[in-house]
């Protein structure tokens, strides 16, 4: 079946405009994850959705983050008035579920994110 | 909060057994250890995960002593291909407490 998918690949935005960042999870998976890699760097963990339940946002840098989860499937990362540090590449992760043992996390490909 | 420390990153010839070991001292009861692969430009893909003594897959065997304050990732006769990031994640995802990442190992196979 489809794996996770993410829109766009690729983004360039000036800085101080708003961004907004799509994830379509894999069907039936209730949990779904995003993460910001820098160059070089590991995954950073962001926010995380959890079925119907309000989302840790525990991850999130700064209140110009912020996600929703639409339906319990579609999610969109928004960043406003975007700087140059937001550059990253943005990962969404989904799951079958959250619980013991761990559920194994599927990963989209990505958008690339570049503030000039 | 489990942190956990692998090395930044290792060389390996093809044909070769590697084995990445990830430091845990803090892992709690019910804490599992999952590994997952990173290729360039792409995300992270599930490897392999286990809770205690041995777990072995098609991919990989992962090798957790009794008191699991370490597990090793061990991958078999490795090709070019396996060249690639590997993180080792210790938590029991009923928080955030699976979902960091760190830096990973970076392993570069050699011909």
């Amino acid at each position: 079946g489809a794996g996770v998918s993410q829109s766009p690949s690729n983004k360039v935005t000036e800085k101080g405009k708003d961004v907004e960042l799509r994830c379509d999870p894999i069907s039936g998976h209730t949990a779904l994850y995003w993460y910001r890699q820098s160059l070089g760097q590991g995954l950073e963990f962001l926010i995380y959705f959890q079925g119907n339940s309000a989302p840790d946002k525990s991850g999130l840098p700064s209140d110009r983050f912020s996600a929703e989860r639409t339906g319990g499937s579609v999610s969109t990362l928004t960043i406003q008035r975007t700087q140059q540090e937001d550059s990253a590449v943005y990962l969404c992760a989904s799951s079958l579920g959250l619980a013991v043992p761990s559920y194994e996390q599927y990963f989209g490909p990505g958008t690339r994110l570049t503030v000039t | 909060l489990a942190k956990t420390t692998q090395p930044i990153s290792m060389d390996s010839y093809e044909g070769q057994e590697v084995n990445i070991t990830c430091s845990h001292n803090n892992i709690a009861t019910n804490d599992y250890i999952t590994w997952y692969q990173q290729f360039p430009s792409q995300g992270p893909r599930f490897i392999i995960q286990g809770y205690k003594t041995k777990v072995t897959n098609e991919v990989a065997s992962l090798f957790i002593p009794a008191d699991r304050k370490s597990s090793t990732l061990s991958l078999p006769r490795v090709s070019l291909s396996d060249t690639a990031v590997y993180y080792c994640l210790v938590g029991d995802q009923t928080g955030a407490n699976n979902l960091f990442f760190g830096t990973g190992t970076r392993l570069t196979v050699i011909p």
